[in-house]
C-alpha cells in the first residue's frame, strides 16, 4: 500500500531555517517524480517544487532560491529544506507522488504538515 | 507562474451536472495535455480525479469527467451527489519543470 507521512512542521521565525520530512511506502521516492505542494490557510493550492527519478529538481518563482528538495533513497524520505522564511510561507505542506513521469497526475498525497512562520 | 483562473463557486441539485472552467494560456493548458484535477474535503488531502486531461484513476465515479479546448480544461460531474461537496482544482504542467494549479472552486450541492 502506498503511504506518504510528513513531519517536521512547526512555528519558525521569519528568516528563519526548518526542514520537512516525507516517508514514503509502498513504492521507492528514487524511481519516481515526487512534488511538495502547499496551502496556505483558507486558501488554495500552490505547486513548490519537484525532484525527477534521474534527480533533476525544478522549483516554483517563489521560493526559488530558499528552498531545497532533495531525497535520502535508503531511508526513502523525501525533503524540502526551507530558509529564509517568510511570513507568506505559512501553509500545510504537501508531499505528492507525480506518477508516470508526470503524466499520470499526483496521485498520492501525504496529509500534510503545518509550517507557521511568525515572530 | 499565474495561476489557472476558476470560478470561485458553483453549485447545482442533486442529480443534476455541473462544469467547473479552468483557463490558461497558451504556456500551460493550450500546450501540454497535462491537466489534472483534485477533490478537496475540509481539512482532508487533495484526490486525484482526472489527469492527462479526460482520464480517471482507477477507483474514481464514471460520473466525473474531463475535457479541454483550446487554453480552457473542464470538469463535469453528472448526477451530483451530496458527497461531491468539496473543493476542486485544475493543475496544469507549465514548462520547464514547473507547475500550476488553479485557485480553487467550492461545489456546494443545495
Amino acid at each position: 500500500e502506498v503511504q506518504l507521512v510528513e513531519s517536521g512542521g512547526g512555528l519558525v521565525q521569519p528568516g528563519g531555517s526548518l526542514r520537512v520530512s516525507c516517508a514514503a511506502s509502498g513504492f521507492s521516492v528514487s524511481s519516481t517524480y515526487m512534488s511538495w505542494v502547499r496551502q496556505a490557510p483558507g486558501k488554495g493550492l500552490e505547486w513548490v517544487s519537484v525532484i525527477y527519478s534521474g534527480g533533476a529538481t525544478y522549483y516554483a518563482a517563489s521560493v526559488k532560491g530558499r528552498f531545497t528538495i532533495s531525497r535520502d533513497n535508503s531511508k526513502n524520505t523525501l525533503y524540502l529544506h526551507m530558509n529564509s522564511l517568510r511570513a507568506e510561507d505559512t501553509a500545510v505542506y504537501y508531499c505528492a507522488r507525480l506518477a508516470s513521469a508526470g503524466t499520470g497526475g499526483f496521485d498520492y498525497w501525504g496529509q500534510g504538515t503545518l509550517v507557521t512562520v511568525s515572530s | 507562474q499565474s495561476a489557472l483562473t476558476q470560478p470561485a463557486s458553483v453549485s447545482g441539485s442533486p442529480g443534476q451536472s455541473i462544469t467547473i472552467s479552468c483557463t490558461g494560456t497558451s504556456s500551460d493548458v493550450g500546450n501540454y495535455n497535462l491537466v489534472s484535477w483534485y477533490q478537496q474535503h475540509p481539512g482532508k488531502a487533495p484526490k486525484l480525479i482526472i489527469y492527462e486531461g479526460s482520464k480517471r484513476p482507477s477507483g474514481v465515479s464514471n460520473r466525473f469527467s474531463g475535457s479541454k479546448s483550446g487554453n480552457t480544461a473542464s470538469l463535469t460531474i453528472s448526477g451530483l451527489q451530496a458527497e461531491d461537496e468539496a473543493d476542486y482544482y485544475c493543475c496544469s504542467y507549465a514548462g520547464s519543470g514547473t507547475w500550476v494549479f488553479g485557485g480553487g472552486t467550492k461545489l456546494t450541492v443545495l
